[in-house]
């Protein structure tokens, strides 16, 4: 059964400072890791999403890596804003099966 | 254009009445999703439909009931609601299934008092 963890439950940086978010999952033999971002009282929008045979994707100041032999996946935010303050989710799928297994989460706060 | 719509946004209601929440999604996806959201804003997969067939059917009371008219519709007919089962309820839908990145719809806020 695949169990994910993010930690820390909850990050608060100054604006402009880099950063980095962990997720932990129990099961390597995922088919692919995502990433969301929450904004209170809003559905979820998808940030990255990685393959089991890839290794990172990035988008604009975000970067994902995937490690699944040590079950870790992170995302980096560059130059972080305000504007990025949210809840960031992590899903993993349950080995045969593409159900997300979710983390609870990490609540960002950048402050300016 | 919204890509995965979900009506109503707020639903608020006495225990012991029936009720439902319609999804829909205009991306042309084959696959779609429930999920809820409990007070402490866990997120778990409730149900999974592919092309109009459920493919994932989560420990879930048979009081809930999804059903699936098309590929871009997937309904969550709820009966006998009962305090617990406030929370928010996402709609989401993929590609297919495996390895396809899946888009939320803005949640449904149940209340039961």
């Amino acid at each position: 059964k695949q169990e994910v963890t993010q930690i820390p439950a909850a990050l608060s940086v100054p604006e402009g400072e880099n950063l980095v978010l962990n997720c932990s999952f129990t099961d390597s033999a995922i088919y692919n890791l995502q990433w969301f971002r929450q904004d209170p009282g809003k559905g979820l929008t998808s940030l990255l999403l990685i393959q089991s045979s890839q290794r990172e994707q990035t988008s604009g100041r975000l970067n994902a890596s995937l490690d699944k032999s040590s079950g870790r996946s992170t995302l980096y935010i560059a130059a972080s804003q305000p504007g990025d303050s949210a809840t960031y989710l992590c899903a993993a799928t349950q080995g045969g099966s593409e159900k997300l297994v979710f983390g609870k989460g990490t609540k960002l706060t950048v402050n300016p | 254009d919204t890509a995965v719509s979900q009506t109503p946004k707020y639903l608020v209601t006495q225990m012991g009445n029936d009720k439902s929440i319609k999804c829909e999604q205009n991306l042309g996806h084959d696959t779609m999703y429930w999920y809820k959201q409990d007070s402490k804003k866990f997120l778990k997969i409730m149900f999974s439909y592919n092309n109009k067939e459920l493919i994932i059917n989560e420990t879930v009371p048979n009081r809930f009931s999804p059903k699936s008219p098309d590929k871009a519709h997937l309904n969550l007919h709820i009966n006998s609601l009962e305090l617990g089962d406030s929370a928010v309820y996402f709609c989401a839908s993929s590609p297919g299934t495996f390895s396809y990145e899946q888009y939320f719809g803005p949640g449904t806020r149940l209340t039961v008092t």
